[in-house]
C-alpha cells in the first residue's frame, strides 16, 4: 500500500488557516499526492492533487517539499462546516491507481 | 466537479436476501469504478474495482461470491450483496474517475443495514 502518515487529530479556532500535514517518505516520482475529506456519513470530496509543485484552488493550497517526502494542506481561511476527516493519499500506477485510504486526519473547526 | 451518483442512500434487508446498490457517473463516462467499504469510525477500505466490459478485481480478503459486481456499461456500476448477514451493515461508497489518472469522484455512499 501506499504509506502516508498523518496526525490522529487537529483542532482550528474558526477564520483561521488550518494546516494539516503529511509524510509520504515512500513516494516515487511519478506518484501523485492527492487529498479528500469526508463529513460524517458522506461520501469522500476530492480537495486537490499535486506531483511535485504547489498547488492552489478555490478550496486550498497544497505545499509539497523540493523531495516530494511531504506535504501540507492549507485551508486559508477554515470554517465550522470544514470539520471533517482530511485523507492524504499517494497515487500512481504502482499501486493500480487506485486511492488507498489511510486512518486520515480528525479536523475539528472551533468558534 | 463531475457527479457520482449511488442508489439508493440507504436500505434496511433481511438476513439471507440480495442487496444490489448502483453507482452512476452522471456526466461523464468511467471506464473504471471503484467499490468501497466503511465501517463505524474506521476509514475506508477497497473492495473491489469494477472494469467496465470485463470482470471485477478483487481486493485480498473479499469474497467475490458475495460482492457481485457488474459494469455494464460506461455509465454503471452495480454491486449486489448475495446472501445478506447483519456483519455485511455498512457503508458502501463507489467512485468513478472521468480519466484513469485524474481525480476520482465518489458518490453519497450508500447505508446497508441487514437485520
Amino acid at each position: 500500500d501506499a504509506k502516508t502518515t498523518q496526525p490522529t487529530s487537529m483542532d482550528c479556532a474558526e477564520g483561521r488557516a488550518a494546516n494539516l500535514p503529511c509524510n509520504h517518505s515512500t513516494i516515487s516520482g511519478n506518484e501523485y499526492v492527492y487529498w479528500y475529506r469526508q463529513i460524517h456519513s458522506q461520501g469522500p470530496q476530492y480537495i486537490i492533487h499535486g506531483l511535485k509543485n504547489n498547488e492552489t484552488n478555490e478550496m486550498a493550497s497544497l505545499i509539497i517539499t523540493e523531495d516530494r517526502k511531504s506535504s501540507t494542506l492549507i485551508l486559508p481561511h477554515a470554517t465550522l462546516r470544514d470539520t471533517a476527516v482530511y485523507y492524504c493519499i499517494v497515487r500512481g500506477r504502482r499501486y493500480g491507481n487506485k486511492l488507498v485510504f489511510g486512518a486520515g486526519t480528525i479536523l475539528r473547526v472551533k468558534s | 466537479g463531475a457527479v457520482v451518483s449511488q442508489h439508493p442512500s440507504w436500505v434496511i434487508c433481511k438476513s439471507g436476501t440480495s442487496v444490489k446498490i448502483e453507482c452512476r457517473s452522471l456526466d461523464f463516462q468511467a471506464t473504471t469504478m471503484f467499490w468501497y467499504r466503511q465501517f463505524p469510525k474506521q476509514s475506508l477500505m477497497l473492495m473491489a474495482t469494477s472494469n467496465e466490459g470485463s470482470k471485477a478485481t478483487y481486493e485480498q480478503g473479499v469474497e467475490k461470491d458475495k460482492f457481485l459486481i457488474n459494469h455494464a456499461s460506461l455509465t454503471l456500476s452495480t454491486l449486489t450483496v448475495t446472501s445478506a448477514h447483519p456483519e455485511d451493515s455498512s457503508f458502501y461508497i463507489c467512485s468513478a474517475s472521468p480519466r484513469g489518472d485524474t481525480e476520482a469522484f465518489f458518490g453519497q455512499g450508500t447505508r446497508l443495514t441487514v437485520v
